[in-house]
Order: structure tokens, then C-alpha cells, then sequence
């Protein structure tokens, strides 16, 4: 079946710890993203990348990290300069042409004990 | 600046009344996307309906509706007939245009969503 995966769904980490959001894609898109929920508000872009080996600061890219070596692989490091990493975080994808529906993973829950 | 702008932060309504939920947008380009996400429980987002700009037709699939008008930046959804496994928490989104991607680019700008409680 084709579509997005996000490992782990679950993380926990403590405070000053570097980690790292899994997202894989086996539907050959060319486009990925990641965006950060927060209770009672919207999804905010982190980066994106619309090809491979280059990617895009979104609104709230500070403390984030991200590499796009495959195309169907776009991980996310949560670094320790995130002053509020707990949130959950979504993957998308999208095939690349203009203004297609994105389509989205599970998601990770991280938590910052 | 582009923006979405839901108003209605929760919705509770008993099953089969209809509910509409609103969606207003600000956008300076003349070529955008609009779209309807729902997120159930489980938290992942389910793609609903994409409309352009240039297409102010009323589209209905199943118990669902929507009505696009310019004229008010509005794209509004409703629900007929509201079932509890509509329960969910529901966003509009607005395509972003960017000329450094030939003009349009697949980044979106979320409203803050409308939580939806169907009770039985």
C-alpha cells in the first residue's frame, strides 16, 4: 500500500536531548513537509523541500533540522535549541505540481520530560 | 499577508442537524487553492475537497457541501444529516503562491481548525 509512515508515534526525550522524526513515502512524490500541532491551534510549517537535497525554512524553522539525501525520505531533528519541542508533529507529501492536496502521515508525539 | 481564519473554535451538535463550518481567507494572488481537511481522534489529516480560484460552483459529495464565494473570501462546509463519526477536528487551508517555484509552490497556511462534536 502506498503512503506516508512517521516513526516512532510516541516519543518522549529529555530536556537537552537531541532527536530524530522519521518520515517515509513509497508514493514517489516529489514534495515533502513537515508542519508542528499545538492544542487548540493550526498546523505551522517547519520546512519543506520540494526536491532532493534541497529544502526551505517555513515559518517556525528555528531549532529544527532537517535533510532530504532520498526522495522518499525526509527526517526532522528536534535539536536542543527548541525551547518548546513538545507538540505534534506531521508529515505530508505531495507529488510536486502546483496545488495538490498534500497528503499526511499518523504523526509523532513528542514529549519533553 | 495570506491568512485562513476560522472563527468557530467548537461546534457541538446532536446527530442528524446539519452544521456549517466557516472558513474566511485573505490572499493577494489571483490564482490560489483552497481546502478542507478533517482530522479525527487517530490525529492523521484526511484530504476532503480542493477548489480553485476560478470555480465558484457549489460542490456537494454525499452529506457534504461546500460553497465557495469570492465576493466574501469565504469557503464554507456543511454537513447534512451530522453522524458521531463526523466528530473530528476540521481545516481550511489556502495554497501559497511562490515565484521562486514557478509561480506556485504547495505550501499551505492552515486556519486554526473547528473542533465538531456530533453527540448521539
Amino acid at each position: 500500500d502506498g503512503g506516508i509512515t512517521q516513526s516512532p508515534k510516541y516519543l518522549f526525550r529529555k530536556e537537552g536531548q537531541n532527536v530524530t522524526l522519521s518520515c517515509e513515502q513509497n508514493l514517489n512524490h516529489d514534495a515533502m513537509y513537515w508542519y508542528r500541532q499545538d492544542p487548540g491551534q493550526g498546523l505551522r510549517l517547519i520546512y519543506y523541500s520540494q526536491i532532493v537535497n534541497d529544502f526551505q525554512k517555513g515559518d517556525i524553522a528555528e531549532g529544527y533540522s532537517v535533510s532530504r539525501e532520498k526522495k522518499e525520505s525526509f527526517p526532522l531533528t528536534v535539536t536542543s535549541a527548541q525551547k518548546n519541542p513538545t507538540a505534534f508533529y506531521l508529515c505530508a507529501s505531495t507529488p510536486g505540481s502546483s496545488y495538490n492536496e498534500q497528503f499526511f502521515g499518523p504523526g509523532t508525539r513528542l514529549t519533553v520530560l | 499577508a495570506q491568512k485562513v481564519t476560522q472563527a468557530q473554535t467548537e461546534i457541538s451538535v446532536v446527530e442528524k442537524e446539519d452544521v456549517t463550518l466557516d472558513c474566511v481567507y485573505e490572499t493577494r494572488d489571483t490564482t490560489y487553492y483552497l481546502f478542507w481537511y478533517k482530522q479525527p481522534p487517530s490525529g492523521e489529516l484526511v484530504f476532503l475537497i480542493r477548489r480553485n480560484s476560478f470555480d465558484e460552483q457549489n460542490e456537494i459529495s454525499g452529506r457534504y457541501s461546500w460553497n465557495f464565494q469570492k465576493s466574501t473570501s469565504s469557503f464554507n462546509f456543511t454537513i447534512t444529516a451530522s453522524q458521531v463519526v463526523d466528530s473530528a477536528v476540521y481545516f481550511c487551508a489556502l495554497s501559497e503562491a511562490n515565484p521562486n517555484y514557478g509561480g506556485a509552490t504547495n505550501k499551505l497556511i492552515f486556519g486554526t481548525g473547528t473542533l465538531l462534536a456530533v453527540q448521539p
